[in-house]
């Protein structure tokens, strides 16, 4: 069965302070998303990760992808309460249909003073 | 904004029901996704469209179906509705069956009384 599985689900954490979001999937993939939900609204992409080793920034937010390891990241520097929503990761396995989207049951992030 | 358009935003109705949602995708996008977000189930792949066509089929239930039409527009119909349909219905887009990032609307609530 496939699966994507992320850690932590919860996340509090105070302005200034780092931390990483971790997304693991368990079967070979060609494709990975990062997304970001804030109440009540949609799912506005955040990064598209397409090759092993690859790493993309904006801002105080870094993904990066390891498709060895089945395990992709999300870097959280000096976070500031802006950064507060629910950020989902989403896998494309390769040999299920194209376009298809595996999403993980999301990190809701809260960022305090 | 996505350049996804939803519609209605929130519907309210009773089991048994049926109901359609639509969905205008971005202009030039040719692909089509329908997804259920709800607290248990977290965000759950229903069914994909291209071009008219249907591309996959995830956890869509026999009583739900869609379609798209030659204007690239899609609609979502739940029939029989019970209390355990109440969700936030997104749909999403994309140009093709690549890797680009889906683009999602911003949902329509159904709640079932």
């Amino acid at each position: 069965e496939l699966k994507v599985e992320q850690n932590p689900l919860f996340l509090s954490m105070q302005e200034g302070k780092n931390y990483t979001i971790y997304c693991n999937y368990s079967t070979t993939s060609d494709r990975l998303y990062w997304y970001r939900q804030d109440p009540g609204k949609s799912l506005e992409s955040l990064f598209v990760l397409l090759s092993n080793g690859a790493v993309k920034q904006e801002g105080r937010l870094m993904a990066s992808l390891d498709t060895k390891a089945r395990l992709s990241t999300l870097h959280i520097t000096a976070a500031v309460h802006d950064l507060s929503a629910t950020y989902f990761c989403a896998v494309g396995f390769r040999g299920s249909t194209l376009g298809r989207l595996y999403f993980g049951r999301g990190t809701q992030l809260t960022v305090w003073p | 904004d996505s350049g996804v358009t939803q519609t209605p935003k929130h519907l309210i109705t009773a089991t048994g029901q049926r109901v359609t949602l639509r969905c205008s995708p971005r202009s030039g996008d040719l692909s089509v996704y329908w997804y259920q977000q709800s607290l248990d189930q977290g965000l759950q792949f229903l069914i994909q469209y291209y071009n008219g066509e249907e591309r996959a089929k995830g956890n869509i239930l026999e009583r739900f179906s869609a379609q798209q039409f030659p204007d690239l527009h899609s609609e979502l119909n739940l029939s029989s509705l019970e209390l355990g349909d109440s969700a936030l219905y997104f749909c999403a887009s994309t140009p093709g069956v690549g890797n680009q990032p889906q683009h999602f609307g911003d949902g329509t609530r159904l709640s079932i009384l």
